[in-house]
C-alpha cells in the first residue's frame, strides 16, 4: 500500500524557516517523480514544486522561487521542502503528492502537515 | 502560465441527477496531460480522471471526462451520495502544474 506521511509543519514568524519531510513506502521511490502541494484554509490546490526522479529535473511555482528548495534522498524514501523567508501568505496545509509515470497528474497524496505564518 | 476556470462555482443537485462541471483553459492544453480530482472535507485530493478522459484505477464507471483544446468537461451521470465533494481540473504544461479553482457540489 502506497503511504505518504509528511512532518515538519508548524507555527512560524515571518522572515523565518521551516523543513518539511515527506516519508514514502509501499513503492519503488525512486522510480518516480514528486511534489509538493499547498493549499490555504479554505482555498484550492496550489501546486508548490517538484523533483525527478534523480533530482535532475526540479520545479518551482513563481510563488516560492528564491525561497523553497525542495530535495530528495532515495536511500531514505524521502522528500524535502526548506522553506525560507517565509509570509503570511504561505499559510497552508502542504501535501506530499507522488506523480504517476508519464501522465503527469498525481495519483497520491499524504493528509498534509500544516504550515501556519504569522507573528 | 496556463489559467485554469472551472464553472459553476458551485452546484447545487440532487442525488440521482446528472452533473456537468466545466473546466475551461486559456490556451490549448494537451489533452494527455488534463486531469480531474475529487476533494472531500478533511480528505486529501483524490485522482479521478487522467488523459482528460481515462478513469484512475477503481472510479465508478458514473465519473466521466471528456474535451480537448480549451475546454473539459467532467461529467458524474448518475449522482450518488458520496459524490458530494469539490472537484478539481489540473494541467501540466511548460515545466508547469496549474489547477482550476474547483467546483463545489453540493446536495439541492
Amino acid at each position: 500500500e502506497v503511504q505518504l506521511v509528511e512532518s515538519g509543519g508548524g507555527l512560524v514568524q515571518p522572515g523565518r524557516s521551516l523543513r518539511l519531510s515527506c516519508a514514502a513506502s509501499g513503492f519503488t521511490f525512486d522510480d518516480y517523480a514528486m511534489h509538493w502541494v499547498r493549499q490555504a484554509p479554505g482555498k484550492g490546490l496550489e501546486w508548490v514544486s517538484s523533483i525527478s526522479w534523480n533530482s535532475g529535473n526540479i520545479g518551482y511555482a513563481d510563488s516560492v522561487k528564491g525561497r523553497f528548495t525542495i530535495s530528495r534522498d532515495n536511500a531514505k524514501n524521502s522528500l524535502y521542502l526548506q522553506m525560507n523567508s517565509l509570509r503570511p501568505e504561505d499559510t497552508a496545509l502542504y501535501y506530499c503528492a507522488k506523480e504517476s509515470l508519464v501522465k503527469r497528474d498525481f495519483d497520491y497524496w499524504g493528509q498534509g502537515t500544516l504550515v501556519t505564518v504569522s507573528s | 502560465e496556463i489559467v485554469l476556470t472551472q464553472s459553476p462555482g458551485t452546484l447545487s443537485l440532487s442525488p440521482g441527477a446528472r452533473a456537468t462541471l466545466s473546466c475551461r483553459a486559456s490556451q490549448s492544453v494537451n489533452s494527455r496531460y488534463l486531469i480531474w480530482y475529487q476533494q472531500k472535507p478533511g480528505q486529501a485530493p483524490r485522482l479521478l480522471i487522467y488523459g482528460a478522459s481515462s478513469r484512475a484505477p477503481g472510479i465508478p464507471d458514473r465519473f466521466s471526462g471528456s474535451g480537448s483544446g480549451t475546454d473539459f468537461t467532467l461529467t458524474i451521470s448518475r449522482l450518488e451520495p458520496e459524490d458530494f465533494a469539490v472537484y478539481f481540473c489540473q494541467q501540466y504544461g511548460s515545466s508547469l502544474y496549474t489547477f482550476g479553482q474547483g467546483t463545489k457540489l453540493e446536495i439541492k
